[in-house]
C-alpha cells in the first residue's frame, strides 16, 4: 500500500539546520518530492530526487535517500525565518501516471 | 496563466447547500489533480485529468462530488448538499513532465477555503 509518514512538528534556532524525516512504503516510487506550504498559500516545490540518486544538493537544502529503508530527509542550512513553514513530502509511484502520495506535513517553527 | 489560480480563495455555506470550485490550470499543462487538505491531515488525492477526461475518479469521498474539465483546461469541482465534514482547503494542481528528468512537477494553487456551517 502506499503510506507517507513524517513527524508533524520541528523547532530549530535560526542558523541551525533543520532536519525533516519521512518514509515510505511504496518500494516502487521513482520520484520522491518535498513540497513547502506557506501560510494560507498553495503548494511550492522544493526540490525532488529521482529514485537512483542518494544525495541531491541545492544550495541551502539536501535530500538524502535511503532507499533500502524507505527513508528521505530535507536538510535546510542555515535555517532562517523564512523558513517557516509546513513541508510535506510526496512520493511517485512507478505505475502511477502522475498521482502524488503526499505525507501530513511537518510543521517547522524557526525562533529568534 | 502564469500560475494555478483557483476560486473563490474563500466559502462559507450552509450545510445542504451546493458549492462549485473553479481551478484554471497553466496554460499548456494537459494534467490536472484536485486534492483536499483538512486540518492536521496531509493532501488527500480527489481526482486526476488528463485532457477532458477523468481516468482515475478514485478519491472522490462519495457521489455526491463531481468534477469536469472542459477544452483541456479550466476545471470545476461541484460539492453537492455540502456537509460539515467537508470544510476543508481544496487544493488544484497541473502538472508538465521534466523531458530532462522524467519527473513529474505539479504546481499547486492558493486552494479553495471551504466552511460548512
Amino acid at each position: 500500500g502506499e503510506d507517507v509518514e513524517q513527524s508533524l512538528f520541528l523547532s530549530v534556532r535560526e542558523g541551525d539546520s533543520s532536519v525533516i524525516n519521512c518514509t515510505y512504503t511504496d518500494s516502487s516510487s521513482t520520484y520522491l518530492y518535498w513540497y513547502k506550504q506557506e501560510p494560507g498559500a498553495g503548494l511550492q516545490l522544493l526540490t525532488y530526487i529521482f529514485s537512483n540518486m542518494d544525495m541531491k544538493q541545492d544550495q541551502r537544502l539536501t535530500v538524502l535517500l535511503n532507499k533500502k529503508d524507505k527513508h528521505l530527509s530535507l536538510r535546510i542550512a542555515d535555517t532562517q525565518t523564512g523558513d517557516s513553514a509546513i513541508y510535506f513530502c510526496a512520493e511517485k509511484a512507478s505505475d502511477s501516471w502522475g498521482k502524488l502520495q503526499f505525507g501530513a506535513g511537518t510543521q517547522v517553527v524557526v525562533t529568534p | 496563466g502564469a500560475g494555478v489560480s483557483q476560486s473563490p480563495s474563500n466559502k462559507v455555506t450552509e450545510k445542504g447547500k451546493d458549492v462549485e470550485l473553479r481551478c484554471d490550470p497553466i496554460s499548456g499543462h494537459t494534467a490536472l489533480y484536485w486534492y483536499r487538505q483538512s486540518l492536521g491531515q496531509g493532501l488527500e488525492f480527489l481526482i486526476y485529468f488528463q485532457g477532458n477526461s477523468a481516468p482515475d475518479k478514485s478519491g472522490l469521498p462519495s457521489d455526491r462530488f463531481s468534477a469536469e474539465r472542459t477544452g483541456g483546461s479550466v476545471s470545476t469541482l461541484t460539492i453537492q448538499r455540502t456537509q460539515q465534514e467537508d470544510s476543508a482547503v481544496y487544493l488544484c494542481a497541473s502538472s508538465s513532465r521534466q523531458f530532462s528528468t522524467g519527473a513529474n512537477v505539479l504546481t499547486f494553487g492558493a486552494g479553495s477555503r471551504l466552511t460548512v456551517l
